[in-house]
């Protein structure tokens, strides 16, 4: 079984709707992440959470919200999706040692038309 | 801010070529440092790390990448590449905040022909 599992694997959209992406992990991490990666442009880092009571901003905050609803689970949810939103998106988990690696999910492909 | 750069978007080799792909960051404190290999269709992975120590590291899979800190170079090489080391590679670094905040740089394909 997978450590980092986030749900869907897929997902095509109109504009303008409310759409959640999960991920849960079993790999007892304080620290969870989402990223969306597009063609060209790497990994850009959206919101990510110390642990339960906290959440931070990343580099691409807008149009984006995350609720950290256990240690094991943090969504992340596009209010109004819009087309520039179609990317892969990846969860990811750390523990809190300052050199410790990330863990990634399988990704969301998540298409906005 | 710290950014990091890879040069090389694609990279096409003949199978037991030898790999270097670059990466250089901005940042100058200290660094965490980290390549991640992203193959087709599934997550990505951690490939290789340097925290401190040896500048020379290895990774799995018969990678390694040496720090060079009057660079500020990370660079990735292995000796021979194999077909299944076709994939995207992800530099990314860690200014050393107290917090796994990495940035990464735009990734390399590499494609190794058999």
């Amino acid at each position: 079984d997978a450590d980092v599992t986030q749900t869907p694997r897929n997902r095509i959209t109109k504009t303008g709707k409310r759409i959640m992406l999960e991920c849960s992990q079993t790999k007892g991490h304080d620290r969870m992440y989402w990223y969306r990666q597009d063609p060209g442009l790497g990994l850009r880092l959206i919101y990510y959470s110390f642990d339960v009571k906290d959440i931070n901003k990343g580099e691409i905050s807008d149009g984006y919200s995350v609720s950290r609803q256990a240690q094991a689970k943090f969504s992340l949810s596009l209010e109004s999706a819009i087309p520039n939103q179609t990317a892969l998106y990846f969860c990811a988990t750390s523990d809190s040692g300052l050199n410790s690696p990330l863990h990634f999910g399988n990704g969301t492909r998540l298409t906005v038309t | 801010a710290q950014s990091v750069s890879q040069h090389n978007h694609h990279v096409i080799l003949s199978e037991a070529a030898s790999l270097e792909l670059g990466c250089n960051y901005s940042y100058g404190g200290t660094v965490n440092l980290f390549w991640y290999v992203q193959y087709p269709g599934q997550h990505l992975q951690l490939l290789l790390k340097y925290f401190s120590g040896d500048p020379l590291v290895k990774g799995i899979k018969g990678f390694e990448a040496e720090f060079i800190k009057s660079k500020f170079s990370f660079n990735l090489r292995k000796p021979s590449v194999q077909w299944s080391d076709t994939a995207e590679y992800f530099c990314a670094v860690n200014a050393g905040t107290g917090f796994q905040k990495l940035v990464f740089g735009t990734g390399t394909r590499l494609l190794v022909s058999p």
